[in-house]
């Protein structure tokens, strides 16, 4: 079977300091992999997807960034944070030409 | 660029009454799929029912279903028997087919399940 993981699962950072999130799939190749971000109270924003190694697509600009140095693992980054960086951060995963999409517990990042 | 509009915010209800939330979605794409998730307090998204939109019959699964009404653009969710156990936020969502560019989800409704 299928398992998504993510680390940290919480995570409190300083304004203007970086940020390393790692998401890394298990029993399954070649997945599409996304990042999303919950803001308190609201719906799930998609960040970034990845149909496969080092290809990445970014929905909305800002300081983040991903990526995927190998087929099962997701990476987002910033190299400065912000206070607006504060949220709840889901990865999530499906199988290439599916379209049921699977997440990760999450990470919850609060920047002071 | 597609949206989806859950129009109550927080909904409540007695244990073992049937609820149905309401999903409303704007699009200009003829093949796609629909999707209800529930977050319980853990904050793990899971899936509770899906949608194909070429597909007339309504999707269920268990006590849940939908009434999907595509010329309306409209995707509601019933759940029925329900138990303390659907305490939830539940969150409706789009994806185009295909799905690489991902979901695009509603607000939510926080979904009460009183003893």
């Amino acid at each position: 079977s299928q398992t998504i993981h993510q680390w940290p699962a919480t995570l409190v950072q300083p304004v203007g300091s970086p940020l390393s999130l790692e998401c890394t799939v298990e029993g399954t190749s070649n997945p599409n992999l996304y990042w999303y971000r919950q803001a308190a109270g609201r719906g799930l924003q998609l960040l970034f997807y990845s149909v496969g190694i080092g290809q990445i697509s970014s929905e909305v600009p800002q300081n983040l960034s991903a990526s995927r140095p190998q087929d099962r693992q997701f990476i987002l980054s910033s190299k400065k944070l912000l206070l607006s960086d504060s949220g709840f951060y889901l990865c999530a995963w499906t199988r290439a030409r599916s379209y049921e999409q699977y997440f990760g517990p999450g990470t919850r990042l609060t920047v002071t | 660029a597609q949206t989806v509009t859950q129009s109550q915010p927080e909904m409540s209800v007695q244990e073992a009454e049937t609820v149905t939330l309401s999903c409303t979605y704007d699009t200009s794409e003829s093949n796609y799929y629909l999707f209800w998730y529930k977050q319980p307090p853990s904050r793990q998204m899971i899936l509770v029912i899906r949608q194909e939109a070429y597909k007339q019959q309504n999707a269920t699964e268990n006590r849940f279903s939908v009434n999907f009404q595509k010329a309306a653009k409209s995707f509601s969710l019933k759940i029925s028997d329900s138990q303390l156990g659907d305490t939830a936020m539940y969150f409706c969502a789009f994806m185009t087919r295909g799905g690489a560019d991902g979901l695009t989800f509603g607000k939510g409704t926080h979904l009460i399940i009183q003893p």
